[in-house]
């Protein structure tokens, strides 16, 4: 069973746009929700998290919406720029000092 | 202040060779795991660790062993490699008392 769902698998967005990636979860026990952004040949790089405790966090261009009741978050990417193209994991952790949990990722491209 | 460092880059081995993945860290953090990244199913956890002496299996940890002697390195060992091996591989760390996780650059490996 898997238990963080990521829509869409890809997604195509042109410069100035706005970019949406949604996740769900079933363990009601996660109490952390960050987003990870990976370039090519690199490693994923912490861009964004939240926890449950606010519906909305927002960073620059960058916001996590949450939903507590219907167990679901998301990425949104205000005015995405052609920099901006990447894979996106969500991912979930129910305790400071142990596994997140990743979604299976989107790919985002960002059309100039 | 290298932060997370993993050698080798990429590796090519064949069917039944065995290797050990590097991972070394000058955070002085608690937390630290593997992961595989394979298209389309985004990063799953091999074995993680919460401190020298203390190793746990993640969801795939079959055909791979760890150990940890010390805080700053968390080598993983395939014993005998296969095919289905062929992946991308991250090591993370975090903090005990944090949600937060920092990845390595990854090492591509290869098994004809």
């Amino acid at each position: 069973q898997q238990q963080v769902k990521q829509s869409p698998q890809s997604l195509i967005v042109q410069k100035g746009g706005i970019s949406i990636i949604n996740c769900a979860y079933e363990n009601t026990a996660f109490d952390y929700f960050p987003w990870y952004q990976q370039f090519p040949g690199k490693g994923p790089a912490l861009l964004i998290a939240i926890r449950p405790d606010v519906s909305e966090k927002k960073e620059g261009r960058f916001t996590i919406s949450f939903n507590k009741s219907a167990k679901q978050f998301s990425l949104h990417i205000m005015d995405s720029q052609p920099g901006d193209s990447a894979t996106y994991f969500c991912a979930a952790s129910s305790q400071a000092g142990t596994a997140l949990i990743f979604g299976k990722g989107t790919t985002l491209s960002v059309s100039s | 202040n290298a932060g997370v460092t993993q050698t080798p880059k990429f590796q090519v081995l064949k069917t039944g060779q065995s290797m050990t993945l590097q991972c070394a860290q000058d955070m002085n953090h608690e937390y630290m795991s593997w992961y595989r990244q394979d298209p389309g199913m985004g990063l799953r956890l091999i074995h993680y660790s919460v401190g020298a002496g203390i190793t746990d299996q993640g969801e795939v940890p079959n055909g791979y062993n760890v150990s940890r002697s010390t805080t700053e390195d968390f080598p993983l060992r395939l014993l005998s490699a296969a095919p289905s091996q062929t992946s991308v591989y991250f090591c993370a760390v975090g903090l005990a008392a944090s949600y937060e996780q920092y990845f390595g650059p990854g090492t591509r490996l290869t098994v004809t």
